[in-house]
């Protein structure tokens, strides 16, 4: 079974902060992804990666940078969080050539107060 | 960029057969069509994909017409368990990180 898990479910921030939002997969899959979910506006892409060290930026990558160093690993930084990145956070995954299958892990709920 | 439209909400009944429709009236030529469903509380889950035509799995049917600028996904005799959001996303690897999600639609099924 394709395994997405993410470092938190929910978390909570002070505006200002340095939030770190961490993404692994067990499927050895190139591709990595990270959404936000807000009510109304369904799944936007903030950022994508292909490979290590290889990002492009989605619809709303604007507050927002990634990093992967390692093929498992894909996090979100939120550089200094403000209250309007309140949001659920999905982290997906999937092979390449496969870009539409994607696995998604089960978000994490980010308050920024 | 394939932008997707989709109804907002549906209900149905136990028993019945849904139709969730997707609109993409800009899909390029490479796209492929995938659908997800969505529990609260939890990632969305991989349904089904096609390219043209009719792809059916264990699950559900997915019929996407000549022009492809639609396409219907097919959900068989639903159960109260189907009560979910569906998302239908356009794109493939051709122009990987601009696939478009639809906004969803929530699907509500009634005994």
């Amino acid at each position: 079974d394709v395994k997405v898990t993410q470092s938190s479910r929910y978390l909570v921030k002070r505006t200002g902060e340095k939030v770190f939002l961490e993404c692994v997969q067990d499927m050895d899959h190139e591709n990595m992804f990270w959404y936000r979910q807000d009510p109304g506006l369904g799944l936007r892409l903030i950022y994508f990666s292909y490979d290590v060290k290889m990002k492009e930026k989605g619809d709303i990558p604007e507050g927002y940078s990634v990093s992967r160093e390692k093929k498992e690993r894909f996090s979100l930084i939120l550089e200094s969080a403000s209250t309007n990145q309140t949001s659920m956070y999905l982290c997906a995954s999937s092979f390449s050539g496969k870009y539409n299958e994607q696995f998604f892990g089960p978000g994490t709920r980010l308050t920024v107060l | 960029l394939a932008k997707t439209t989709q109804p907002i909400s549906m209900d149905s009944y136990e028993g019945q057969e849904v139709n969730i429709t997707c609109s993409h009236n800009n899909i390029a030529t490479n796209d492929y069509i995938t659908w997800y469903q969505q529990f609260p509380s939890q990632g969305p889950r991989f349904i089904i994909q096609g390219y043209k035509t009719k792809v059916t799995n264990e699950v559900a049917s997915l019929f996407i017409p000549a022009d492809r600028k639609s396409s219907t996904l097919s959900l068989p005799r639903v159960s109260l368990s189907d009560t979910a959001v569906y998302y239908c996303l356009v794109g493939g690897d051709t122009n990987a990180g601009k696939s478009t999600f639809g906004d969803g639609t929530t699907l509500t099924v009634k005994p």
